[in-house]
């Protein structure tokens, strides 16, 4: 059974600083990976997906990598802004049949001070 | 479009009470998934259908029970609600092929009394 482990559960950074979340996950049979974005009393956003044939993909100021045989994905977040504030969601996919199935980490909540 | 959306926002219940979530995509999504919410918990699959007419159980689908009558809607039911059926409640849907992006709707915030 896949689990998926977010460490920190909450961080905070001053405006500015590069950082970076991590994700890690015990099943390398991973079909794909998927940070979302999560605002107090909304949904997910996704922000990024990894393909378990990719190493990384980057959006804007985002960029995410996968390691499958480390088990392990991180999200790096450069030159952060109060706007980053949000809790950081990954999620790994599985494949068993037709089924499709995400397991969640439980999330790191990032506060950028002004 | 309108993406992936939920019906109702809000709900409160009694124990005992039944209800059902509405959950619509018009994004002609063949796979659509059930989550509950919990604090430091993440998300955690309900049940999930691959098409129209075809459900299939997650990790916790104990207490609750879905339909696909139609591919745009997926139909969550609570029978006889409780209170560690509080939580938040999203649907999201996806393509069956890769790279299957998962949409979420804006969540069902439900309270148990």
């Amino acid at each position: 059974k896949q689990e998926v482990t977010q460490i920190p559960a909450a961080l905070s950074v001053p405006e500015g600083e590069n950082l970076v979340l991590n994700c890690s996950f015990t099943d390398s049979a991973i079909y794909n990976l998927q940070w979302f974005r999560q605002d107090p009393g909304k949904g997910l956003t996704s922000l990024l997906l990894i393909q378990s044939s990719q190493r990384e993909q980057t959006s804007g100021r985002l960029n995410a990598s996968l390691d499958k045989s480390s088990g392990r994905s991180t999200l790096y977040i450069a030159a952060s802004q109060p706007g980053d504030s949000a809790t950081y969601l990954c999620a790994g996919k599985t494949v068993s049949g037709s089924a499709r199935q995400l397991t969640f980490g439980s999330g790191t909540q990032l506060t950028v001070l002004p | 479009n309108a993406g992936v959306t939920q019906t109702p926002k809000f709900r409160v219940l009694k124990t005992g009470q039944s209800m059902t979530l509405l959950c619509a995509q018009d994004m002609n999504h063949e796979y659509m998934y059930w989550y509950r919410q919990d604090p430091g918990m993440g998300l955690r699959l309900i049940h999930y259908s691959v098409g129209e007419g075809t459900t299939a159980k997650g990790e916790v689908p104990d207490g609750y029970n879905v339909s696909r009558l139609k591919k745009q809607n997926f139909l969550l039911g609570l029978e006889s609600a409780a209170p560690s059926q509080t939580s938040v409640y999203f649907c999201a849907s996806s393509y069956p092929l890769a790279p299957s992006e998962q949409y979420f709707g804006p969540g069902t915030r439900l309270t148990v009394t």
